[in-house]
């Protein structure tokens, strides 16, 4: 099964609000990571936050990180239009059987209305 | 150049068909990975070269052979796939040897339809 299990699956918000993502994960973690896809294409790394990190901030995102919970957030403030894709978090094994691999959660579809 | 090319873009072939996909870097990077994307999941991962040897194998079917002749090309060659191998195929390359500490870099993928 997949390393990560995100909510909402779907979110669909105005211009301007804020948006929640929150990523849940299994194993032990090197580093979590978010992604952006647009239209099923390539996907675009958008913060990567350390398992000694708690919080990181880059332009209009926040990630969070609880390790004792297995889980983080992602946080896109003041939303546009252009935001709207799918976001997945993706975590990066420490050891076992997920050591040097990249796994990505179940993913959640953001869509911003004008 | 912080690009990874992947052609063809798109991809239609026969049950019986053999064909290459073909990933490129020139980042100097020593990780490339391999993922199937289905439509509306998230990537799996199928296979990860780290300084162009094969350490990860996500037990996929031999029909999907990949190969590394360089620390730039990645290739994926397929041969006899079923039409449930209909997907996105992506890859991706970062600065570590398969360790993933860092930020992958992904291409746009080649959308391969089998027929």
């Amino acid at each position: 099964s997949q390393q990560g299990e995100e909510d909402p699956q779907a979110l669909s918000i105005q211009e301007g609000e804020n948006a929640t993502m929150n990523c849940s994960y299994k194993t032990s973690i090197n580093n979590l990571q978010w992604y952006r896809q647009n239209s099923g294409r390539g996907l675009v790394h958008l913060i990567l936050i350390r398992s000694n990190e708690r919080e990181k901030h880059s332009g209009r995102l926040r990630v969070t990180l609880d390790t004792s919970k297995k889980s983080s957030s992602l946080l896109i403030t003041a939303s546009r239009a252009a935001d709207t894709a799918s976001y997945f978090c993706a975590t990066a094994g420490a050891g076992g059987t997920s050591y040097g691999k990249l796994t990505f959660g179940q993913g959640t579809i953001l869509t911003v209305h004008p | 150049d912080t690009e990874v090319t992947q052609t063809p873009k798109h991809l239609v072939m026969g049950m019986t068909n053999k064909k290459s996909l073909k990933c490129e870097q020139h980042m100097g990077h020593r990780a490339m990975y391999w993922y199937k994307q289905k439509a509306k999941k998230p990537p799996e991962l199928m296979f990860v070269y780290s300084y162009e040897k094969l350490s990860i194998n996500e037990s996929v079917p031999s029909r999907f052979s990949p190969e590394c002749p360089n620390s730039s090309l990645l290739n994926l060659h397929l041969h006899a796939l079923q039409p449930e191998d209909s997907a996105l195929y992506l890859c991706a390359s970062n600065l570590e040897g398969g360790i993933a500490y860092t930020e992958a870099f992904f291409g746009q993928g080649t959308r391969l339809t089998v027929v």
